[in-house]
């Protein structure tokens, strides 16, 4: 069965604080997503990698940095966490291995972030 | 630019009842389809999907879409809905030509009531 996992289902930090959300698949996708879930706003891309050390910005990158040394994790980091940045963040992985099946996404539970 | 509007934020419905859940998308290329399921406190999972083929779509859970070219719509419908249909459901589009990306409607949370 296809799985994601982020490591944190809950976390609270502190302005300023340097934050690492962890995201492992286990089904040997090629591509990684970290999304941020906000009421009345959808899901918004803030980075995917297409391969490992290989990254893009989405729709809102600012104030966030990406990290894939390896082909099944992919670590969000927030250099310096801010209010605005509470949120529920969503990991999920595709192949691209053809087109048909590129656009599936497998999503992790997602981690829920406050910043006090 | 692409994107992808739900113009209805919540729904409310009795059990039972029949259900439509509306997408309408922008696109200037040809785009695939999808609907996503996010039950409370867990993340998305895919409902259906339509790549090609006929316009009528069928997914998991007795749901079903259909493709509408001309008017740039793909709205999700259930003939009766149950008390454990309660969820949000997001409508995405892929463009055809950047495939491993997906851009997101805000969502429609469908509230089952018995």
């Amino acid at each position: 069965d296809v799985k994601v996992t982020q490591s944190s289902r809950y976390l609270v930090k502190r302005t300023g604080e340097k934050v690492f959300l962890e995201c492992v698949q286990d089904m040997d996708h090629e591509n990684m997503f970290w999304y941020r879930q906000d009421p009345g706003l959808g899901l918004r891309l803030i980075y995917f990698s297409y391969d490992v050390k290989m990254k893009e910005k989405g729709d809102i990158p600012e104030g966030y940095s990406v990290s894939r040394e390896k082909k099944e994790r992919f670590s969000l980091i927030l250099e310096s966490a801010s209010t605005n940045q509470t949120s529920m963040y969503l990991c999920a992985s595709s192949t691209r291995r053809g087109r048909i099946m590129a656009g599936e996404l497998f999503f992790g539970e997602g981690s829920r972030l406050t910043v006090l | 630019a692409q994107s992808v509007t739900q113009l209805d934020s919540q729904v409310p419905v009795f059990e039972e009842a029949p259900v439509e859940l509306r997408c309408n998308y922008s696109s200037s290329v040809s785009v695939y389809l999808f609907w996503y399921v996010q039950y409370p406190n867990q993340g998305l999972q895919l409902l259906l999907k339509y790549l090609s083929g006929s316009t009528l779509v069928k997914g998991i859970n007795g749901f079903e879409a259909e493709f509408n070219k001309s008017q740039t719509s793909f709205h999700l419908r259930k003939p009766s809905v149950h008390i454990s249909d309660t969820a949000e459901y997001f409508c995405a589009v892929s463009l055809m030509d950047s495939s491993y990306k997906l851009i997101f409607g805000s969502g429609t949370r469908l509230l089952v009531r018995p």
